[in-house]
């Protein structure tokens, strides 16, 4: 296992249009979240996973994103009618349980909508 | 006011010369994280620290939780070591992880 994955590295859409990214964890972690990053700033919590459960999800997060993790492994964040607002960088971090578990991150997808 | 805040937000440094990125919370944690991001987005888990200090090769990261404060030294900085460096704190609510992120220090190596 080689860490977090993330697919797409890059997508650029129109306005309006829906996009989907998946991020693969590390196969052992149960926990995964989803942040969003602009430029200059820290990472934003969107949502969280233990397991395939959505434990938490951030007022940031408008009804037009969704995410999944159907079976506690690979996870989902579709943004539905985007908007020229949600270009960012969108990073999928895993850990563990364990207490002095580390946070593993992905490379992150970038969107750009125009 | 930011729950994690960095200082100096960029710093620019000569080959060689030792650094200090301080980060300061307001929370309550169970641990804190320096993490560091290279253009085009990768974020590497440098350290996670409790208490106490740790040390890897030229980085060292310390934390006072009495002072809710955490520094991460850099020394004989390289070209190499230019990168975003962010705080991250850990606290537990309802069970969960939860993080905040500070806005993370911009530092440039010149050689």
């Amino acid at each position: 296992d080689t860490g977090v994955s993330q697919d797409p590295r890059h997508k650029i859409t129109k306005r309006g249009q829906n996009v989907t990214f998946r991020c693969d964890p590390i196969s052992e972690h149960n926990r995964l979240y989803w942040y969003r990053q602009t430029l200059g700033q820290g990472p934003e919590f969107l949502t969280y996973f233990q397991n395939e459960a959505q434990l938490e999800k951030s007022r940031l997060l408008s009804d037009r994103f969704s995410a999944e993790r159907p079976k506690g492994s690979f996870s989902t964040l579709e943004i539905q009618r985007t908007e020229q607002g949600d270009s960012a960088m969108y990073l999928c971090a895993s850990s563990s349980d364990r207490v002095n578990e580390k946070l593993f991150f992905g490379s992150g997808t970038q969107l750009s909508v125009l | 006011k930011n729950e994690v805040e960095q200082s100096p937000q960029n710093l620019t440094a000569q080959e060689g010369e030792f650094i200090t990125i301080n980060c300061s919370y307001s929370v309550g944690i169970s641990a804190l994280h320096w993490l560091q991001q290279h253009p085009g987005g990768g974020i590497v888990s440098l350290f996670m620290l409790s208490s106490g200090k740790k040390k890897h090769g030229r980085l060292i990261a310390t934390i006072n939780i009495q002072e809710k404060h955490s520094s991460l030294h850099i020394t004989a900085s390289h070209p190499r070591d230019s990168a975003v460096y962010i705080c991250a704190v850990r606290y537990t609510t309802s069970g969960t992880y939860k993080y905040i992120f500070g806005t993370g220090t911009r530092l440039k190596v010149l050689a």
